[in-house]
């Protein structure tokens, strides 16, 4: 299985930062790389696919980039509503796999 | 608007079985795969099992293989996970969710509220 790794898994930043979230695959996953964000007691909502496509809906301060092993999520200036957590999930083979996670937390 | 629905979670005693449905609503169902993924209590999430769509290939993760049954009823527009012989560590949520697979990419884009699965005794 490819294993997924996120870092950081929490961090504290005020609203206005600029936030950047690495992921990291065990093997080449080319850019089959999709990016998730979950509040608390709610569904996973898509924010980005194939790494660097964000989806209908999302705010532009969400962008993605990367391919192969490395990838990053960035919010360019941190709002209220961002304060959730994020996770990185290949879909390159099956099985499906997601990174551990990054809780963004408010400074 | 694209609505899934699921339901059927509730306690259940270690050993035990429950069926899992997702209702489907606001696309063509029958044109997307889909997926169940489940998250335990305070974890992170974990993919489960998926389906195409006409149910001829499914696949699970190994931790369910064997004990747990994706189906699809495409006239019903309904997504079931059948689960036997539960352990503790089944006890999570668990989301339905549509996968689009096309020429953008493969990616899930719409997730259930998803429903609560505890096994315990």
């Amino acid at each position: 299985d490819i294993q997924m790794t996120q870092s950081p898994s929490s961090l504290s930043a005020s609203v206005g930062d600029r936030v950047t979230i690495t992921c990291r695959a065990s093997q080449s996953i080319s850019n089959y790389l999709n990016w998730y964000q979950q509040k608390p007691g709610k569904a996973p909502k898509l924010l980005i696919y194939t790494a660097s496509t964000l989806q209908s809906g999302v705010p532009s301060r969400f962008s993605g980039s990367g391919s192969g092993t490395g990838f990053t999520l960035t919010i360019s200036s941190l709002q209220p509503e961002d304060f959730a957590t994020y996770y990185c999930q290949q879909d390159y083979v099956t099985p499906l796999t997601f990174g551990g996670g990054t809780k963004v937390e408010i400074k | 608007e694209v609505q899934l629905v699921e339901s059927g979670g509730g306690l259940v005693q270690p050993g035990g079985s429950l069926r899992l449905s997702c209702a489907a609503s606001g696309f063509t169902f029958s044109s997307y795969w889909m997926h169940w993924v489940r998250q335990a209590p305070g974890k992170g999430l974990v993919w489960v099992s998926r389906i195409n769509t006409d149910g001829s290939s499914t696949n699970y993760a190994d931790s369910v293989k064997g004990r747990f049954t994706i189906s699809r009823d495409n006239a019903k527009n309904t997504l079931d996970l059948q689960m036997n012989s539960l352990r503790d560590e089944d006890t999570a949520v668990y989301y339905c969710a549509r996968y689009y697979y096309g020429s953008t990419g493969y990616y899930i884009d719409y997730w259930g509220q998803g429903t609560l699965v505890t096994v315990s005794s």
